[in-house]
């Protein structure tokens, strides 16, 4: 199975700031033949389903708000969000799609400071 | 609207058995593969079985293999999960989830239903 890590497992951001999440998978989850990278990003709010924001690693889902983005390739990616807002404190995970079974990370906490 | 409504969960006795229902409306469900996600208390989510549009092509994670069915009644737009020989370990939030349009057998889930509790305990 694939493995995902994701760092850091929490982190408090001002409103407004940067915040980054990272995410390694154990094996490429790039397939060459259509060059795309098989991830996905997820917010889930307490008590809520995850709610999909990024796939094909940096296509933002319709009515994501433009501060999420996502970069990266291989084995190593990222998700930013460039102006964090009250509303974006939530879990943020990582999900690959390329080799069954999925995998996701363990999650990443995003809390306001 | 595309919503999905899981239903069938509770609290059960290890060794015993659920079947988990998700009734989808507002879109084509034989159009679809669709998947289990299960969370476990306070922790994070897990990938448990996906199927295809046919119900032909079943996938499982070792964990369940054996003891937890996937299938799906496009007649009734309903996906199921029957679960058998249920341990502690297998309490947790299920939630159904939905491939994109077009997609094969691997997929991100871009529609989520709100989940039913599964607490096996004696």
């Amino acid at each position: 199975d694939i493995v995902m890590t994701q760092s850091p497992d929490s982190l408090a951001v001002s409103l407004g700031e940067r915040a980054t999440i990272n995410c390694k998978s154990s094996q490429s989850v790039l397939y060459s033949p259509n060059n795309k990278n098989y991830l996905a990003w997820y917010q889930q709010k307490p008590g809520q389903p995850p709610k999909l924001l990024i796939y094909w690693a940096s296509t933002r889902e319709s009515g994501v708000p433009d501060r999420f983005s996502g970069s990266g390739s291989g084995t190593d990616f990222t998700l930013t969000i460039s102006s964090v807002q009250a509303e974006d404190v939530a879990v943020y995970y990582c999900h690959q799609y390329l080799s069954l079974p999925d995998t996701f990370g363990q999650g990443t906490k995003l809390q306001i400071k | 609207e595309v919503q999905l409504v899981e239903s069938g969960g509770g609290l059960v006795q290890p060794g015993g058995s659920l079947r988990l229902s998700c009734a989808a409306s507002g879109f084509t469900f034989s159009s679809f593969w669709m998947t289990w996600v299960r969370q476990a208390p306070g922790k994070g989510l897990e990938w448990v079985a996906n199927i295809d549009r046919d119900g032909n092509e079943k996938n499982y994670v070792d964990s369940v293999k054996g003891r937890f069915t996937i299938s799906r009644d496009n007649a009734k737009n309903s996906l199921y999960l029957q679960m058998n020989g249920l341990r502690a370990e297998d309490t947790a939030v299920y939630y159904c989830g939905r491939a994109p349009y077009g997609s094969g057998s691997q997929y991100y889930m871009g529609v989520w239903g709100k989940g039913t509790t599964v607490t096996v305990s004696s």
